[in-house]
């Protein structure tokens, strides 16, 4: 299947400071997912995207599908505690499969 | 809306023992996945349900593992019998048919002691 890296594996921010993560694969995705999963809870669907180039908001959260269709960056804009959590990237297992094949996640840690 | 629900929360069993999990996914939501989380790492595909048929169940360990999705509707994995290394949070997904976007349930934690 799809193998995902992620990077940073861990950040440790201020409050009020902007987050930058990334994800790249090996092969060509034509989806790319962002989740977060707080402890003791399941992931939680941030974006999606479909598009190679798009570029799309939710709140203080973007997301971009890069160009080569190989990765994926999202952002956070003035973090707030709640923002605490781990952040994964998600991509179809291959050609013209539906499930899920997750990176090993961005732990993040936010000071207030 | 409802979303995914997953049963039990917990669950503890020694090893050599069979434990069941149980989901019922999101209403109107045909496609129903499990996926297995270890600590550390991201959820991995046990398998895959389109209604009531297995669509992908190639990750699933089937000497020990089993799931079923009757009616098409609630779905159930086994395992059979426990190994220490199938300690992880078992997670449930649903998502609407031909589309990649998956919505989860809280998992159950599984320990194998």
């Amino acid at each position: 299947g799809q193998q995902l890296n992620q990077s940073p594996q861990s950040m440790f921010i201020q409050e009020g400071e902007d987050v930058s993560m990334n994800c790249t694969s090996s092969s060509i995705f034509n989806t790319w997912l962002w989740y977060k999963q707080d402890p003791g809870e399941g992931p939680v669907l941030l974006i999606a995207l479909y598009k190679a180039g798009e570029l799309t908001s939710n709140g203080r959260l973007t997301a971009q599908f890069g160009i080569t269709r190989k990765d994926s960056f999202l952002n956070i804009s003035a973090s707030i505690p709640s923002d605490v959590g781990i952040y994964f990237c998600a991509g179809p297992l291959g050609e013209g499969r539906r499930a899920l094949t997750f990176g090993s996640g961005t732990r993040l840690q936010v000071q207030p | 809306e409802a979303g995914v629900a997953q049963s039990p929360r917990y669950k503890i069993i020694e090893k050599r023992q069979s434990v069941a999990f149980w989901c019922n996914p999101i209403s109107g939501h045909a496609t129903l996945y499990w996926y297995q989380q270890i600590l550390g790492q991201g959820p991995k595909l046990l398998i895959q349900f389109q209604n009531n048929g297995v669509v992908d169940d190639s990750q699933l360990p089937k000497d020990r593992f089993s799931a079923e999705r009757l009616k098409g509707v609630d779905s159930t994995l086994k395992i059979q019998p426990a190994k220490l290394e199938d300690s992880a949070v078992y997670l449930c997904a649903s998502s609407l048919a031909g589309t990649a976007e998956a919505f989860f349930g809280q998992g159950t934690r599984l320990t194998v002691v």
